[in-house]
C-alpha cells in the first residue's frame, strides 16, 4: 500500500494566484481529512468527510478555501486566491476502521 | 469542546536518559480516543499509539510506554534510554467518540519538540 499521496509536496506561487492541493487516500478507507500545520497555530483540522460527504466544514478559515471529493479516491483543497498568511504545510490523512493515516505533506509558499 | 495541553514545549536531554512526555485533555464526551504522534525533521507524522476511553491499561512498546489516567485526564508518553533519533516533535490528541475514533476529527496538542543530544 501506497499510503496517502498528496501533491504537489512543494509549492510556491504568487499571492492572488489559485492553488489546488490534491489528495488519494488509502484505498478502502471512508474518511478524509485536511489539517493545515503553521508555526502559530499548530495542527488544525480544516474539514473532513465522511464516504464523500463534507462532515464539519468549520474549521476552513474562509470563502477563500474550499474543498471537495468527488470520489472515494480523490480530494482537492482549494485556495482562491492566495494569499502569504496561507503559507503552512497541509496534511491529508484518511481513515477506515483503524487508525488515522496521514500524508507526507504539502509544504505552500505564499510570496 | 475538546482540549488537549501539553504543558512542555521543548525537553533537551542527553542519550540514555529517560524522558516523560505529558498530556492533559478536556472532553465530555464518555466515549473518546486518545493518540500520540512523532513528527521527526522529515516533517511527516508518525502515528505511535491509540488508546480508548475504556482500556485504563498502560501501554508498554519497546522502549515506549504509555500511562492513562481517567482521574487525571492524562495520557502522558515515556521513552526509555532516549536516543537521538527519537528527537522530534510529539503531539498528543483527542477525538470525539464513535465505533473506533478512526473516523472522527482529531484535536491536536501544540506538540513538544524533544532533542536527544549524544
Amino acid at each position: 500500500d501506497a499510503g496517502v499521496i498528496q501533491s504537489p509536496r512543494h509549492e510556491v506561487t504568487e499571492m492572488g494566484q489559485e492553488v489546488t492541493l490534491r489528495c488519494k487516500p488509502i484505498s478502502g478507507h471512508n474518511s478524509l481529512f485536511w489539517y493545515r500545520q503553521t508555526m502559530m497555530r499548530g495542527l488544525e483540522l480544516l474539514i473532513y468527510f465522511n464516504n464523500n460527504v463534507p462532515i464539519d466544514d468549520s474549521g476552513m478559515p474562509e470563502d477563500r478555501f474550499s474543498a471537495k471529493m468527488p470520489n472515494a479516491s480523490f480530494s482537492t483543497l482549494k485556495i482562491q486566491p492566495s494569499e502569504p498568511r496561507d503559507s503552512a504545510v497541509y496534511f491529508c490523512a484518511s481513515s477506515g476502521d483503524s487508525d488515522r493515516d496521514f500524508g507526507p505533506g504539502t509544504r505552500l509558499t505564499v510570496l | 469542546a475538546q482540549k488537549v495541553t501539553q504543558a512542555q514545549t521543548e525537553i533537551s536531554v542527553v542519550e540514555k536518559e529517560d524522558v516523560t512526555l505529558d498530556c492533559v485533555y478536556e472532553t465530555r464526551d464518555t466515549t473518546y480516543y486518545l493518540f500520540w504522534y512523532k513528527q521527526p525533521p522529515s516533517g511527516e507524522l508518525v502515528f505511535l499509539i491509540r488508546r480508548n476511553s475504556f482500556d485504563e491499561q498502560n501501554e508498554i512498546s519497546g522502549r515506549y510506554s504509555w500511562n492513562f489516567q481517567k482521574s487525571t485526564s492524562s495520557f502522558n508518553f515515556t521513552i526509555t534510554a532516549s536516543q537521538v533519533v527519537d528527537s522530534a516533535v510529539y503531539f498528543c490528541a483527542l477525538s470525539e467518540g464513535s465505533k473506533t475514533g478512526a473516523n472522527s476529527k482529531l484535536t491536536f496538542g501544540k506538540g513538544i519538540t524533544l532533542s536527544v543530544r549524544p
